[in-house]
């Protein structure tokens, strides 16, 4: 089955403490991007990737850390979670970026950071 | 810099009703446009979306939306809301280009949808 998968889907964290949310797509796509959703705020970007080992920033990256070692895999790492940070986090991918490819999103992950 | 509105944060309707989820985007040209559905606790489902062509898209579970350029809208609509149509809708546009937008979606701020039995 096609899917975008996230682990954790929840996680409780104190403020300093590094954490790495993951995220894999088994559809071989090239885009792969990172968005968090915030009441009333609707989905930001935070990074994307157009493909392995190149990323940048979206419009919230701040405080995040991406990276692209291998096509399918494209985790998010906190190196120092505050909690301005506790928020609703998406991954998604495509296989292409131009935009008129569709997107497809992962379950999301619910970060609470104390 | 282009941005997303839905003007209504939450619409109530009942079921059987018609609906109409208004979505405006301020964009330098037209840009490709898409409705997500989001149901509690799920991802985002691509519901429509439009790229070129006939400006009445059809999309899954009976729904459909509207390109107006002179409006700068794409509203989604459907006929007869059902139960399970409770949900928060995203409007988004993705750039037609390339560049520093490549292949970013700038989502609305969603609008929450409660049926009525």
């Amino acid at each position: 089955e096609a899917q975008v998968t996230q682990n954790p889907r929840y996680l409780i964290t104190v403020t300093g403490k590094k954490l790495t949310v993951t995220c894999s797509q088994n559809m071989n796509h090239e885009y792969m991007s990172w968005y968090r959703q915030d009441p009333g705020l609707g989905l930001r970007q935070i990074y994307y990737s157009m493909n392995v080992e190149v990323t940048d920033k979206g419009d919230v990256p701040e405080g995040y850390k991406v990276s692209r070692k291998e096509k399918r895999n494209f985790p998010l790492i906190l190196e120092s979670p505050s909690p301005n940070q506790t928020s609703l986090y998406f991954c998604a991918s495509s296989l292409g970026g131009r935009g008129r490819e569709t997107q497809y999103f992962g379950p999301g992950t619910r970060l609470l950071v104390l | 810099a282009q941005s997303v509105t839905q003007p209504d944060i939450h619409i109530t309707v009942s079921e059987g009703a018609s609906l109409e989820l208004r979505c405006n985007y301020s964009y330098g040209a037209t840009p490709y446009l898409f409705w997500y559905v989001q149901s509690p606790g799920q991802g985002l489902q691509l519901l429509l979306k439009y790229f070129s062509g006939d400006t009445l898209v059809q999309g899954i579970k009976g729904f459909e939306a509207e390109f107006k350029r002179s409006q700068s809208s794409f509203n989604l609509r459907k006929p007869s809301v059902h139960w399970s149509d409770a949900a928060e809708y995203f409007c988004a546009v993705g750039p037609r280009a390339g560049g520093t937008s490549y292949g970013k979606l700038t989502f609305g701020q969603g609008t929450i949808l409660t049926v009525h039995p």
